[in-house]
């Protein structure tokens, strides 16, 4: 079984609905990520947590929310879907500093 | 605020050729610098990293890379590149103490047979 993994894996919605992207993770990490990717802008960070009481906005947050629910689980809301969301985006944790990010397989949301 | 910048977008190598992919970055002290690889339709996964022990780091399928301080760089290479690597490479930096994971905009690499 995969070590991180997000639900669902495609998704396709109107502009203006509410949807939310799961993640969860069996590798015991304490520190989690969002990331969206797009061609040519790399991977962006929407939001982190290093722990379930510790919530942090990335560098694209505006749009998003996001809950910690456990220490395995970070879920990715987009409270009003827009096209510009459109997006490839991917969970990723880690154990601490210096150690590296294990990714999700991703999900791609498409807002029509 | 850190930066990692990846020269050139996309590289396109022989097959059984080097393969160089680079990638300097911005830190005031030696960060965690990480090369990961991404193949069509799947997620990222780590070629290799390096961790302040030797400054030479080898990874997985024949990849490796130097850490050069001087240089704040941390180029990707490969002696001899087969049609299997093909695949964008992103280069990431975590400066520590705390910090997020900063990545490149990523480099899509071509094999020609």
């Amino acid at each position: 079984d995969a070590d991180v993994t997000q639900t669902p894996r495609n998704r396709i919605t109107k502009t203006g609905k509410r949807i939310m992207l799961e993640c969860s993770q069996t590798k015991g990490h304490d520190r989690m990520y969002w990331y969206r990717q797009d061609p040519g802008l790399g991977l962006r960070l929407i939001y982190y947590s290093f722990d379930v009481k510790d919530i942090n906005k990335g560098e694209i947050s505006d749009g998003y929310s996001v809950s910690r629910q456990a220490q395995a689980k970070f879920s990715l809301s987009l409270e009003s879907a827009i096209p510009n969301q459109t997006a490839l985006y991917f969970c990723a944790t880690s154990e601490r500093d210096g150690y590296e990010q294990y990714f999700g397989p991703g999900t791609r949301l498409t807002v029509t | 605020a850190q930066s990692v910048t990846q020269l050139g977008s996309h590289v396109s190598v022989s097959e059984g050729a080097l393969v160089l992919l680079r990638c300097n970055y911005s830190s005031s002290v030696p960060p965690y610098l990480f090369w990961y690889v991404q193949y069509p339709n799947q997620g990222l996964q780590l070629l290799l990293k390096y961790t302040s022990a030797a400054t030479l780091v080898k990874g997985i399928n024949g990849f490796e890379a130097e850490f050069k301080k001087s240089e704040t760089s941390f180029h990707l290479t490969k002696p001899s590149a087969h049609m299997s690597d093909a695949a964008e490479y992103f280069c990431a930096v975590n400066p520590g103490h705390g910090n997020q994971f900063y990545f490149g905009t990523g480099t899509s690499l071509t094999v020609i047979p």
